[in-house]
């Protein structure tokens, strides 16, 4: 159980363009979906909480129009890169939890590239 | 915010030998400290957590302390296989929906 899926796994784009990457829980309802960014070598920097039905929270730094989250069910959360540059690059992932679990389950992950 | 240190940075042990990752957090209130095995291009997989009522916890030949007066936490993984090879990241949390922040990453090389 506790599986979490990302869409698509890989993505290269030309810089200006946008990217949506889905997020979805396939055999739990989650409540809170977690974005987070990965760079090489380097530890995964949360961008935003996102909450089924609401706004999402961001972290300092993250701008919220640049990363577009959407968690419109308790299955599906979307994180859209808007006009996305080649600073943009670098491995998202989100995470999943549900009903009061602590745990997060990570999905495999999307990699950017921006050329 | 809550802030999480972890080291050693890189670790080198020969198969066999024990490994002892350590970790300090800053926020008194976090009482949820999971830690992730990560290998390379694939996503954090939950190892053992620990939750601040419980000193220690272990699972076969992996185990976690916790020391909330000094707000330490460790990962001890024993008698270490060359699968064992990774990065691990700890993490601490006020549990619930709450946010979990990453420590820095240990890569741990298993020498067989």
């Amino acid at each position: 159980g506790a599986v979490v899926s990302q869409h698509p796994s890989w993505v290269i784009c030309k810089s200006g363009t946008s990217v949506k990457i889905e997020c979805r829980s396939l055999d739990f309802q989650a409540t809170t979906m977690f974005w987070y960014r990965q760079f090489p070598k380097q530890s995964l920097m949360l961008m935003a909480t996102s909450n089924e039905g609401s706004k999402a929270t961001y972290e300092q730094g993250v701008e919220k129009d640049k990363f577009l989250i959407n968690h419109a069910s308790l299955t599906l959360s979307t994180l859209t890169v808007t006009s996305a540059h080649p600073e943009d690059s670098s491995f998202y992932i989100c995470s999943a939890t549900a009903g009061g679990w602590e745990t997060q389950y990570f999905g495999p992950g999307t990699r950017l590239l921006v050329l | 915010g809550e802030n999480v240190e972890q080291h050693p940075s890189t670790l080198s042990v020969q198969e066999g030998d024990s490994a002892v990752i350590k970790c300090t957090y800053s926020d008194s209130a976090s009482n949820y400290f999971p830690w992730y095995k990560q290998e390379l291009g694939k996503r954090p997989q939950l190892i053992i957590d620990i939750r601040s009522n419980v000193g220690e916890k272990k699972d076969q030949r992996i185990a976690v302390t916790l020391n909330k007066t000094a707000k330490h936490f460790s990962l001890h993984i024993t008698e270490t296989q060359p699968e064992d090879s990774a990065v691990y990241f700890c993490a601490a949390s006020t549990g619930g929906y709450q946010k979990v922040t990453f420590g820095t990453g240990t890569k741990l090389q298993v020498i067989p």
